[in-house]
């Protein structure tokens, strides 16, 4: 089946503790994001990548670092985790090219106390 | 910021009525997609319609796309229960951006 898997789904972490959630799919995709959902805001990208060893930030990539190493797994890394990281997170893939749909993992709802 | 904007934020019909949500976008795209999000769950893809495209239809979902105000449109018709969502349209040019959601609720 075809799938973006993220984990943790739910993670509870303090402030300034290193954590990383993982992001993986089984499509082959080029194309890997990260998005924060924030109510009000809708879906902000924090950090893409077109392909392996290429990362791109987003809107929103203060606090994040991400790699991609591998074509199928596109990790998000908080370093030292602040209260105003907590929200929602997806991680989504898609083909490259036009035309093409995206494909979202199922969340990590991320709290920093 | 180039996010799309949805209008209404929220909207609550009857079962069996029909739901429009529209959204308006600031840049030039390739294409415009509508997405599903069951609280709190991931995004599922809807539909799809090119910039070349003025309209498209898929079941009951019906996609207008007018590139000359930048602005799309999504009606569910005969609306059930089951579609009690967020829905986000999401302009695909250079980037890919999401908007800001439209809540619908479907009372039974």
């Amino acid at each position: 089946e075809a799938q973006v898997t993220q984990n943790p789904r739910y993670l509870i972490t303090v402030t300034g503790k290193k954590l990383t959630v993982t992001c993986s799919q089984n499509m082959n995709h080029e194309y890997m994001s990260w998005y924060r959902q924030d109510p009000g805001l809708g879906l902000r990208q924090i950090y893409y990548s077109m392909n392996v060893e290429v990362t791109d930030k987003g809107d929103v990539p203060e606090g994040y670092k991400v790699s991609r190493k591998e074509k199928r797994n596109f990790p998000l890394i908080l370093e030292s985790p602040s209260p105003n990281q907590t929200s929602l997170y997806f991680c989504a893939s898609r083909d490259r090219g036009r035309n093409t749909e995206a494909f979202f993992g199922q969340g990590t709802r991320l709290t920093v106390v | 910021s180039q996010q799309g904007e949805e209008d209404p934020q929220a909207l609550s019909i009857q079962e069996g009525e029909n739901a429009t949500m529209n959204c308006s976008y600031k840049t030039s795209i390739n294409n415009l997609q509508w997405y599903r999000q069951n609280s709190g769950r991931g995004l599922v893809h809807l539909i799809l319609i090119r910039s070349n495209e003025r309209e498209k239809h898929s079941g009951r979902l019906r996609v207008t796309l007018d590139t000359s105000k930048k602005s799309s449109s999504l009606l569910i018709t005969a609306s059930r229960a089951a579609d009690t969502a967020s829905y986000f349209c999401a302009t695909d040019g250079n980037q890919f951006y999401f908007g800001t959601g439209t809540s619908l609720t479907v009372i039974p």
